[in-house]
């Protein structure tokens, strides 16, 4: 089994970047697929980048995705933020046996 | 449109079990697994597991194993989740999804809180 990692919070300004990065221990992070949630207060988990990075139809352009195999590492950037992009946002993997999902981090846009 | 549509929320005793379901449509239910995700209050997702509904096999996460059983009912397109020997530590929001490709979870329900209390 493997475990993804997540800083617990960050913050930043409307308008700003923000980077949120996700970190895989045992194996690869290439070697399976990377998803994005956003899951807003009270609601469910929705798709903000899906296979590391490609966006679902209505999911503007500031959302984007990476990997980074010398870190072991995804990231998800947004990019010109704003006070709706407040949320939580947990990262999704899986290998042959299990899906595992990050901790999550918990933006607030301020 | 592709939707899935879980039951209402449950109230048990420590001890007893509590069963789930997800009713898909819009698409063709055999089709894509189903996984079950479950969060309880003010923490992350926890995947528990997923069911084939075209052959019913199943796959749970380790800690879960022994205690929760996914199955299906392909004549009304409905996944189900039963937990036994229910402890305080499982109230929490239960989740239903799709995988829309390998490991993609889309569409998600709109979760099921499952409250245990003596």
């Amino acid at each position: 089994n493997f475990m993804l990692t997540q800083a617990h919070s960050v913050s930043e300004s409307p308008g700003k970047t923000v980077t949120i990065s996700c970190t895989r221990s045992g194996g690869s992070i290439a070697s399976n697929y990377v998803q994005w949630y956003q899951q807003r207060p009270g609601s469910f988990p929705t798709t903000v980048i899906y296979e590391n990075n490609q966006r679902p139809s209505g999911v503007p352009d500031r959302f984007s995705g990476s990997i980074d195999s010398s870190s072991n590492s995804a990231s998800l950037t947004i990019s010109g933020l704003k006070t709706e992009d407040e949320a939580d946002y947990y990262c999704q993997s899986f290998d042959s046996s299990s899906h595992v999902f990050g901790g999550g981090t918990r933006l607030t846009v301020l | 449109q592709v939707q899935v549509v879980q039951s209402g929320a449950e109230v048990k005793k420590p001890g007893a079990s509590v069963k789930v379901s997800c009713k898909a449509s819009g698409y063709t239910f055999s089709g894509y697994y189903i996984h079950w995700v479950r969060q309880a209050p003010g923490q992350g997702l926890e995947w528990m597991g997923w069911i084939n509904p075209n052959s019913g096999g199943t796959n749970y996460a380790q800690r879960f194993q022994g205690r929760v059983t996914m199955t299906r009912d392909t004549s009304i397109n409905t996944a189900y989740m039963e937990l036994t020997r229910l402890r305080s530590d499982d109230t929490a929001v239960y989740y239903c999804a799709r995988d829309r490709t390998i490991g993609w979870f889309a569409p998600w329900g709109q979760g099921t809180l499952v409250t245990v209390s003596s």
